[in-house]
């Protein structure tokens, strides 16, 4: 079966200090990736997603990036935090399209 | 891109009563509607989906009903109990790999 992972699960940085969140996907080959972001009390905001290695779309700029370096795994960065990137983190992923989106453990991130 | 209206935004009933959940989309393209169930600081997760060539979906206490032609969707439960208290989001999908989703309605079951 396939499994999801996301780490770190909690995150506290200080303003201006760079991020690296991963998820790695198990039990699939090729599998869609997204990051989504959710504000406090707040809906799902699509970031970035990857239909393969190397293939990213971005969804909303800022000062955030993704990248593929592998089949199974994406990462979601940043070179300097703002106070806004506060938020839940949430890495999903399927295999084709449309299909169901499977969503990991998330990660809470708290900018100071 | 696609525009998914999710009503009403926060719901309140009494156990055993009936809850429902209502979307419209803009795309008529978009032929898959899922819908996730997001209890307090965890993860969304699927509870029931429904594509365009069925009009109607059931899973137990929880039913889906979908309106092609006004393109609107909703989500039905039954006999509810404080367990179904949660955050639920409906979301619409064509062939491009992504979904959009409704602002979210969370659902207090009062004892």
């Amino acid at each position: 079966s396939q499994t999801i992972h996301q780490w770190p699960a909690t995150l506290v940085q200080p303003v201006g200090s760079p991020l690296s969140l991963e998820c790695t996907v198990e039990g699939t080959s090729n599998p869609n990736l997204y990051w989504y972001r959710q504000a406090a009390g707040r809906g799902l905001q699509l970031l970035f997603y990857s239909v393969g290695i190397g293939q990213i779309s971005s969804e909303v700029p800022q000062n955030l990036s993704a990248s593929r370096p592998q089949d199974r795994q994406f990462i979601l960065s940043s070179k300097k935090l703002l106070l806004s990137d506060s938020g839940f983190y949430l890495c999903a992923w399927t295999v084709g399209g449309p299909e169901t989106q499977y969503f990991g453990p998330g990660t809470r991130l708290l900018v100071l | 891109g696609e525009n998914v209206e999710q009503h009403p935004s926060t719901l309140s009933v009494q156990e055993g009563d009936s809850a429902v959940i209502k979307c419209t989309y803009s795309d008529s393209a978009s032929n898959y509607f899922p819908w996730y169930k997001q209890e307090l600081g965890k993860r969304p997760q699927l509870i029931i989906d429904i594509r365009s060539n069925v009009g109607e979906k059931k899973d137990q206490r929880i039913a889906v009903t979908l309106n092609k032609t006004a393109k609107h969707f909703s989500l039905h439960i039954t006999e509810t109990q404080p367990e179904d208290s949660a955050v639920y989001f409906c979301a619409a999908s064509k062939n491009d790999y992504k979904l959009s989703f409704g602002a979210g309605t969370t659902v207090t079951v009062r004892a």
